[in-house]
């Protein structure tokens, strides 16, 4: 089974910083890596897909790259409200999530 | 567009079955190449993929869970359902409904249920 390993696990920033995570997976799984933002309270949304596209609607300071093994998931400059927890996932398999809060 | 809504008991006793439904409105179950699928996520913890189904009734399930597991899809009323059987503490958790690509891409989601198991 594919395992994903995300970090960090939380991280502090302040508005208008740029933010960085990383997804690990245990095998090659090509560009099948999406992303994930979830608020307190509610359900998961889907930010970007397939590695690096984002998801329609969804605001252009979010990207997404990697390939292979090593993702990484950007938020070019933080707004307050993008605080919540992210989540990378391939197939069934989830991240730990990182929490992002406001410094 | 396609919405989920899961339903079922907020209050499962231990060792006894776990019973939730999805409704998918906007859409037909039926249409489109798409899996349906349940997840779990207990308080302050991450996401736990339970399982999946296609709309051809073929299932798959996580390993940790797939003792317990069943999930059912019923065309005529656009739903489908997980059950989880011999339930304890560990099993309380929100549970969401999803749609699934083809290419395992969750979206769009439920709302979620929180459903604890007590006594």
């Amino acid at each position: 089974d594919i395992q994903m390993t995300q970090s960090p696990s939380s991280l502090s920033a302040s508005v208008g910083d740029r933010v960085t995570i990383t997804c690990q997976a245990s095998q090659d799984i090509s560009n099948y890596l999406n992303w994930y933002q979830q608020k307190p309270g509610k359900a998961p949304k889907l930010l970007i897909y397939d590695a690096s596209n984002l998801e329609t609607g969804v605001p252009s300071r979010f990207s997404g790259s990697g390939s292979g093994t090593d993702f990484t998931f950007t938020i070019s400059s933080l707004q307050p409200e993008d605080i919540a927890t992210y989540y990378c996932q391939q197939y069934g398999a989830f991240g730990g999530g990182t929490k992002v809060e406001i410094k | 567009q396609v919405q989920l809504q899961e339903s079922g008991p907020g209050l499962v006793k231990p060792s006894q079955t776990l019973s939730l439904t999805c409704t998918v409105s906007g859409g037909s179950i039926s249409s489109g190449s798409y899996y349906w699928s349940w997840i779990r996520q207990p308080a302050g913890k991450g996401l736990e993929w339970i399982g999946r189904i296609y709309t051809s009734g073929s299932t798959n399930y996580n390993p940790s869970l797939k003792s317990r597991v069943t999930i059912s899809v019923d065309t005529s009323k656009n739903q489908f359902s997980l059950k989880l059987s011999s339930v304890t503490a560990a099993d309380t958790a929100v549970y969401y409904c999803a749609r699934e690509s083809l290419s395992f891409i969750f979206d769009p989601w439920g709302q979620g249920t929180l459903v604890t198991v007590s006594s």
